[in-house]
């Protein structure tokens, strides 16, 4: 099946500092990527999708300017949180539709640890 | 708002078939059901969709009543391995997905 990756796997952070999540489709194209985060014991929560060559599309609630996301090309979006602090401490991840888009495949996704 | 319940927990020994129940009363007629699971720490998978008809695939069988308003997702031999939360997602084909709460499936010896 269709492989999407994560860089980094897990990253601590001082608060303040920025950190960018890099996700792959490594052997397909994808025009939309979606970005989740998933707080401990908690369910995934959609916070964006990300457009190939255009704009990202933020769920409600979610701060554009806190959370950047840029698709730069068919096989990278890139999410960067922005002055990051100890409340954004989560696990994110994302997903790109398969060829078919009846499937989404996810990254393994990125633990974030601000201290 | 997700469109499903299901239980929050349940378990299965191992080697037998593990049946997770799904409630969708509210689907509407152009709407598939999608199952996918998270492992402890791992993004979901994929597991199995239809829209009407039962499904099956090498992971498990998706069982859909005549009404489409609840379904079933059958491992039929329940390993170790199965331990994860099973999430029920009612979707159009294009629609990004929205995760409710799952199903965590606890596989014993």
């Amino acid at each position: 099946g269709a492989v999407v990756s994560q860089h980094p796997s897990w990253v601590i952070c001082k608060s303040g500092t920025s950190v960018k999540i890099e996700c792959r489709s490594l052997d397909f194209q994808a025009t939309t990527m979606f970005w989740y985060r998933q707080f401990p014991k908690q369910s995934l929560m959609l916070m964006a999708t990300s457009n190939e060559g255009s704009k990202a599309t933020y769920e409600q609630g979610v701060e554009k300017d806190k959370f950047l996301i840029n698709h730069a090309s068919l096989t990278l979006s890139t999410l960067t949180v922005t002055s990051a602090h100890p409340e954004d401490s989560s696990f994110y991840i994302c997903s790109a539709p398969g060829t078919a888009s009846e499937t989404q495949y996810f990254g393994p996704g990125t633990r974030l640890l601000v201290l | 708002d997700a469109k499903t319940t299901q239980p929050p927990s349940m378990d299965c020994a191992e080697g037998r078939a593990a049946n997770l129940p799904c409630n969708h009363s509210t689907i509407s007629g152009n709407e598939y059901v999608y199952w996918y699971r998270q492992i402890h720490s791992q993004g979901p998978q994929y597991i199995i969709h239809g829209l009407k008809n039962n499904e099956t695939n090498e992971m498990a069988s998706l069982i859909i009543t005549e009404d489409r308003k609840s379904s079933t997702l059958i491992l039929p031999h329940a390993t170790l391995r199965d331990t994860a939360v099973y999430y029920c997602i009612v979707r159009q084909n294009t629609d990004k997905l929205i995760f409710g709460t799952g199903t965590r499936l606890q596989v014993f010896p």
